[in-house]
């Protein structure tokens, strides 16, 4: 079944201790993204990655490091997570090519940073 | 910076009711979609319109996109209690459509 995962799913921890969260997709993706959700803004982008060794900013990347190592894998690191972190994240993928757009999102992982 | 607004933020209706939401962007686009989401899950894609295209239907879902007034609709005729779930339009922002902008959402509740 073609998905993305992503773990945790529920994520609670304390300012400072840095964490990652995992993605992966089987879809054989070039594209991959991170998001994050809060109340009344949507989605916003943190960082996305057109392929292997290949990342950029999106709109909020202050306080996340990113990596893509290998297609499948696209972690996010928070090295020191502040309460302002706190929110719903999302991964999501999608090919790069024959101008398809449309993006596979994970289940998402709510992290509370306390 | 958020790019694209949906108006109204919130939306109910009965069920058979036409429902109308709006999205506003504000640089040039490649393509426009929108997604669905179901309480706090991940995204579903449902619909794409590209920026050269002015209308595009898919089941009970009908698309516009006015480029100069930059704005879109989305339409979801004879609604169901099962559409109920927040609709959020996306632009891929040219050149190079790498960076995907999310508006805040219009939140649909449909009732039996």
């Amino acid at each position: 079944e073609a998905q993305v995962t992503q773990n945790p799913r529920y994520l609670i921890t304390v300012t400072g201790k840095k964490l990652t969260v995992t993605c992966s997709q089987n879809m054989n993706h070039e594209y991959m993204s991170w998001y994050r959700q809060d109340p009344g803004l949507g989605l916003r982008q943190i960082y996305y990655s057109m392929n292997v060794e290949v990342t950029d900013k999106g709109d909020v990347p202050e306080g996340y490091k990113v990596s893509r190592k290998e297609k499948r894998n696209f972690p996010l690191i928070l090295e020191s997570p502040s309460p302002n972190q706190t929110s719903l994240y999302f991964c999501a993928s999608r090919t790069m090519f024959s101008r398809v757009y449309e993006q596979y999102f994970g289940p998402g992982t709510r992290l509370t940073v306390t | 910076s958020q790019q694209g607004e949906e108006d109204p933020q919130a939306l109910s209706i009965q069920e058979g009711e036409n429902a109308t939401m709006n999205c506003s962007y504000k640089t040039s686009i490649n393509n426009l979609q929108w997604y669905r989401q179901n309480s706090g899950r991940g995204l579903v894609h449902l619909i794409l319109i590209r920026s050269n295209e002015r209308e595009k239907h898919s089941g009970r879902l009908r698309v516009t996109l006015d480029t100069s007034k930059k704005s879109s609709s989305l339409l979801i005729t004879a609604s169901r209690a099962a559409d109920t779930a927040s609709y959020f339009c996306a632009t891929d922002a040219s050149p190079g459509g790498f960076k995907t902008i999310f508006g805040a959402g219009t939140r649909l509740f449909v009732k039996a």
